[in-house]
């Protein structure tokens, strides 16, 4: 059984560049996030979406970053413009339900901004 | 003062040896409190829940002390494989995780 999958595992970008991020949670899993892990900083929920849909996106750092979850199936983190302290491991991750539940976690994304 | 707190280690201990980490949270409404392992370079994995009346699986027991605001996580006859950063979460209330920043533990031989 697939666990989440991300892509791509690795990106290096020039400042400025719009990065995208995908994310496919497990099958039948209703609750979808994103965190952002850095050295200094941990792991930070950046938004999370219940069916679909955006329930607290105020982990996200500014209007430069936007989520999107189309489907059940696929969501996406987007950076427009890029800056060097985005670099960072972007995790996605999924449940069946949010309290006291067991969240799986993608591999992550390795961003690199130059 | 953060909603998590962890001290980040290195926990240096030899292998047999039992070891303790704490965690502390703010909020008195917190709900519910994992355990996650997190290797070098990968993704964090669940270890346990913790509930009220503390848990044990294996070598591994769990333990919440809400008078304190605290959780704990006991490892006895430590493994060269528990190296690892361990991760306190907290849902919080107000349907919100946070994760502490994460306490290193260093097995060695």
């Amino acid at each position: 059984d697939a666990g989440v999958i991300q892509s791509p595992r690795h990106e290096v970008t020039e400042m400025g560049q719009e990065v995208t991020l995908r994310c496919k949670p497990i099958s039948g899993h209703d609750y979808l996030f994103w965190y952002r892990q850095t050295m200094m900083r941990g792991l930070e929920l950046l938004i999370y979406f219940n069916n679909n849909v955006p329930i607290d996106d105020s982990g996200m750092p500014e209007d430069r970053f936007s989520a999107k979850m189309p489907n059940a199936s696929f969501s996406t983190l987007k950076i427009q413009p890029s800056e060097p302290r985005d670099s960072a491991v972007y995790f996605c991750a999924s449940s069946e339900g949010f309290s006291g539940y067991e969240q799986y976690f993608g591999p992550g994304t390795r961003l690199t901004v130059t | 003062r953060k909603e998590v707190e962890q001290d980040p280690g290195p926990f240096n201990v030899p292998e047999g040896a039992t070891v303790a980490f704490n965690c502390t949270y703010s909020n008195s409404a917190s709900q519910s409190f994992f355990w996650y392992r997190q290797d070098c370079r990968k993704e964090p994995k669940l270890l346990m829940s913790v509930y009220s009346s503390g848990n044990e699986d294996g070598r591994f027991t769990a333990q919440l002390n809400r008078a304190s605001q605290y959780i704990s996580l006991l490892i006895r006859d430590s493994k060269l494989s528990d190296s690892a950063t361990y991760l306190c979460v907290v849902n919080t209330g107000f349907q919100k995780l946070v994760f502490g920043t994460g306490t290193r533990l260093l097995v060695s031989p």
